[in-house]
This record gives structure tokens, sequence and C-alpha cells, in this order.
């Protein structure tokens, strides 16, 4: 199974980029890479997702390296608001209808 | 955001009566889930749905059932609630081909006492 590890927490400060890494050393070939966070109170929400390129949405991109063990989401220009628990996950069994969140990372952005 | 809204959204009940909980959907999707989190456990699957009528156990689903008349509506009981049920309650929605992209309703604070 292809898990994810993510650091525990990480501070950013307003205004700048915020970087976060997670290793999936053990990912297959047909493995997405997906991201999620989960702001404080309120359900999980979908940020961005991809297989080997590099993708880019209107909340965040997602960089991928070239042998796929590891990823970064970039907050491009973070704010308070992008304060909450974020999810690396990799899709493990396509028979598999959970989404396995671990621990997450949490961010906090200070002013 | 997609539009899932869940009812009610707080809800204090005594163990041993019976509970739904109710998500509800704008979004013509055709997957559904009910899932319950708790410290230290994370996010975990209850059921989940992928068709009218057509729903199936997830990883914690004792003490649960679902039922889905209309592609807009999942309903989750408790059929007979417990302390250990206590928890917050997320309704998820996604597309068969996509099933990992899942939209997530606000969820719904239940304490049993």
């Amino acid at each position: 199974d292809a898990k994810t590890t993510q650091p525990p927490s990480m501070d950013c400060a307003e205004g700048r980029a915020a970087n976060l890494p997670c290793n999936h050393s053990t990912i297959s070939g047909n493995e997405y890479v997906y991201w999620y966070r989960q702001i404080h109170s309120q359900g999980p929400q979908y940020i961005i997702h991809g297989l080997k390129n590099n993708e880019t949405n209107e909340m965040a991109s997602l960089i991928i390296t070239e042998d796929r063990k590891s990823s970064t989401l970039i907050l491009p220009h973070a704010t308070l608001r992008d304060t909450a628990v974020y999810y690396c996950i990799v899709r493990v069994d396509p028979n598999d209808y959970k989404l396995s969140f671990g621990a997450g990372t949490t961010v906090t952005v200070r002013a | 955001d997609a539009g899932i809204t869940q009812s009610p959204r707080h809800k204090v009940t005594e163990t041993g009566t019976p509970v739904t909980l109710r998500c509800h959907q704008t979004e013509n999707h055709r997957y559904m889930y009910w899932y319950r989190q708790d410290p230290g456990h994370g996010l975990r699957l209850i059921h989940y749905s992928y068709g009218v009528k057509d729903t199936d156990k997830g990883e914690v689903s004792d003490g649960y059932s679902v039922s889905r008349s209309k592609t807009e509506d999942f309903l989750l009981t408790l059929e007979s609630a417990t302390s250990s049920q206590t928890s917050v309650y997320f309704c998820a929605i996604s597309e068969p081909a996509s099933r990992e992209t899942q939209y997530f309703g606000p969820g719904t604070r239940l304490l049993v006492l």
C-alpha cells in the first residue's frame, strides 16, 4: 500500500508562500496524489490532485517530483483563513471507497 | 462550494433513542458517503451509496443503517444511540469517475447522553 508521510506542523507568515511537503515513496504508477484540508469545525475540503504533471488551480499548485516519490502543495499567498490541517492522500485500492486521512500537517498562518 | 447540506447541524439525544441524520445534495452526484470523525481516529467511513437504493457498509457500520430513496438524499440512522456514537458526522459526495474527489458537507455534531 502506498502511504504518505507529512510533517506534523508548520508555520507560515501571512502573504508568503506555504510549501507543504509529502513523501509517498511506495506510490505506484497509476496512483494519484490528492490534497485536502480541514479548517477547524468544518468538513474536509478538496484542494487539488495530480498524477505526474504539475497542477495548478485557483487554490493551490501541486508539484510532483519526476520519480513521483514526493510532492509539494504550494499555497502561493497564505492568508489567515488558510490555517487548517492539510492531508496528502494516495489512492491505495481502486475498490476502496473510503478516503484514508492520516494525521496531516497542521498549518498555522501568522499575521 | 458543492451544494451539500446536513441536518440537523447539532443534536443532543439520550442513550437508546433512534436518531436520523440527513444529507441533501443539489449536485446530482451519484456517490454519497457518511463518515464520522473522532479525536485520535480521524475520518472513518460508516456507509456509502453508489446509487439510489444501492448502499454498502464501510469500516464502522455496526449500529448504523442508511437509506437512499432519491439521488439527492442520503439518510443515516442510529438505531439505538449509544454514548460511543457521540461524534461529528460528515456527509460527502463524488462522481464515479473520480471517487477520491469528494466534497463534504458542514457536519452534524451529535452528543449522546
